[in-house]
């Protein structure tokens, strides 16, 4: 019930497309829902995060579209560009706990 | 822009040794974490920590692993007797409330 389901695994896109990686959850106590941009040899770095009030949240390029009923939440790329090219990790954080569940992460490539 | 740091970048060690893992969390920040990836798949939550206590803790976090605040810049990770599966990238991170969470660079562990 703790797992976070990622997908997919790994995304292949044209520059300039749409990049769309989905999330789903089981545990309903979520209530914080970050996405986490990673390079080779790097920490993951934020990027953009949604809690379960909103339905979509959007930030330059990045969107996350969030389905409570569903438990279902998503990040969406648009205009991708090679430079967006990274592993990306959504995760999900209990109201009354500190520790954030990642996904299994989705290798992006972007070509040119 | 202020960022968590962590020193080694790379720490070799033989089995069984104690290792000790560094990071400097950004300075206002309150709550201070320790993660891992273990090659190629997820980030995995090992311990949280708050005004001087762990707040919350995985079922890996166990009796070879302690963390300590040891003066007011400082946050490590000591892993008392190291095995093979230890061998991992040990992240730090720090947030000034649980959900916004910042990640450092990583020490790449690698027990031989």
């Amino acid at each position: 019930q703790q797992q976070v389901k990622q997908s997919p695994q790994s995304l292949i896109v044209q520059k300039g497309g749409i990049s769309i990686i989905n999330c789903a959850y089981e545990n309903t106590a979520f209530d914080y829902f970050p996405w986490y941009q990673q390079f080779p040899g790097k920490g993951p770095a934020l990027l953009i995060a949604i809690r379960p009030d909103v339905s979509e949240k959007k930030e330059g390029r990045f969107t996350i579209s969030f389905n409570k009923s569903a438990k279902q939440f998503s990040l969406h790329i648009m205009d991708s560009q090679p430079g967006d090219s990274a592993t990306y990790f959504c995760a999900a954080k209990e109201t009354s706990g500190s520790r954030l569940t990642f996904g299994e992460g989705t290798q992006l490539t972007v070509n040119p | 822009e202020p960022e968590v740091t962590q020193t080694p970048s790379h720490q070799v060690t033989q089995m069984g040794q104690e290792v000790i893992l560094r990071c400097v969390p950004i300075s206002n920040h309150l709550y201070f974490y320790w993660y891992r990836q273990i090659l190629g798949q997820k980030v995995e939550f090992l311990v949280s920590f708050y005004n001087n206590e762990i707040s919350e803790k995985s079922e890996i976090f166990d009796d070879q692993f302690s963390v300590e605040r040891p003066d007011g810049s400082n946050f490590t990770l000591k892993i008392r007797s190291t095995k093979l599966e230890d061998s991992a990238m040990y992240f730090c991170a720090s947030s000034f409330v649980t959900d916004t969470q910042y990640f450092g660079p990583g020490t790449r562990l690698t027990v031989l």
